[in-house]
């Protein structure tokens, strides 16, 4: 069965960091580019983060440029997000999400939810 | 890079045609066919319904279509049921991004 499992979220204080986690099953991770995509509470999809399959090519949303990583290990069959400097508008459930044979995020997580407050 | 732009919500009756625009620009919706459409349910993970503007994943039902004209794509759900009932999200590839959502629709069989 392909499937995401998203891991690593909590509540966290303004200024903290926290690690999220993704592994990955039943589909060549290796050959699929990845994405970290988030959505606040009662609000619409936010692209996060994208990192292509050999981890060539990294992007970042400008809201967190600066203050996220984003990482992979293919032997793992895992992705990261490395989240420094928190703030409470990084509150919400954050997806990984891959995109493999289109361009388009064509599986996804069940999400893990991220909470920023003091 | 701002969001594409969805109505925030839509309704249709049963049976009936609704149609879910999304406008952006030639950064981004018109300028790739790389615009893509995600269904979610309260509470779960969003799900992909359409792919390069026209295309269904396998297993989604052919009562969902989409299309693009210049700027604008849009979705449309034909014969709907009430199980149709959820949020809708387009998202295109850009030239700077490299993706952008819009900001939701949410559609009401009613």
């Amino acid at each position: 069965e392909v499937q995401l499992v998203e891991s690593g979220g909590g509540l966290v204080k303004p200024g903290g960091s926290l690690r999220l986690s993704c592994a990955a099953s039943g589909f060549t991770f290796s050959s699929y580019s990845m994405n970290w995509v988030r959505q606040a509470p009662g609000k619409g999809l936010e692209w996060v983060s994208s990192i292509s399959s050999s981890s060539s090519y990294i992007y970042y949303a400008d809201s967190v440029k600066g203050r996220f990583t984003i990482s992979r290990d293919n032997a793992k069959n895992s992705l990261y997000l490395q989240m420094n400097s928190l703030r409470a508008e990084d509150t919400a459930v954050y997806y990984c999400a891959s995109s493999g044979s289109y361009y388009a995020f064509d599986i996804w997580g069940q999400g893990t939810m991220v909470t920023v407050s003091s | 890079q701002s969001a594409l732009t969805q109505p925030a919500s839509v309704s249709g009756s049963p049976g009936q045609s609704i149609t879910i625009s999304c406008t952006g620009t030639s950064s981004d919706v018109g300028g790739y066919n790389y615009v893509s459409w995600y269904q979610q349910h309260p509470g779960k993970a969003p799900k992909l319904m359409i792919y390069d503007v026209s295309n269904r994943p396998s297993g989604v039902s052919n009562r969902f279509s989409g299309s693009k004209s210049g700027n604008t794509a849009s979705l449309t759900i034909s014969g709907l049921q009430a199980e149709d009932e959820a949020d809708y999200y387009c998202s295109s590839y850009t030239s700077s991004s490299p993706w952008v959502f819009g900001g939701g629709t949410k559609l009401t069989v009613l």
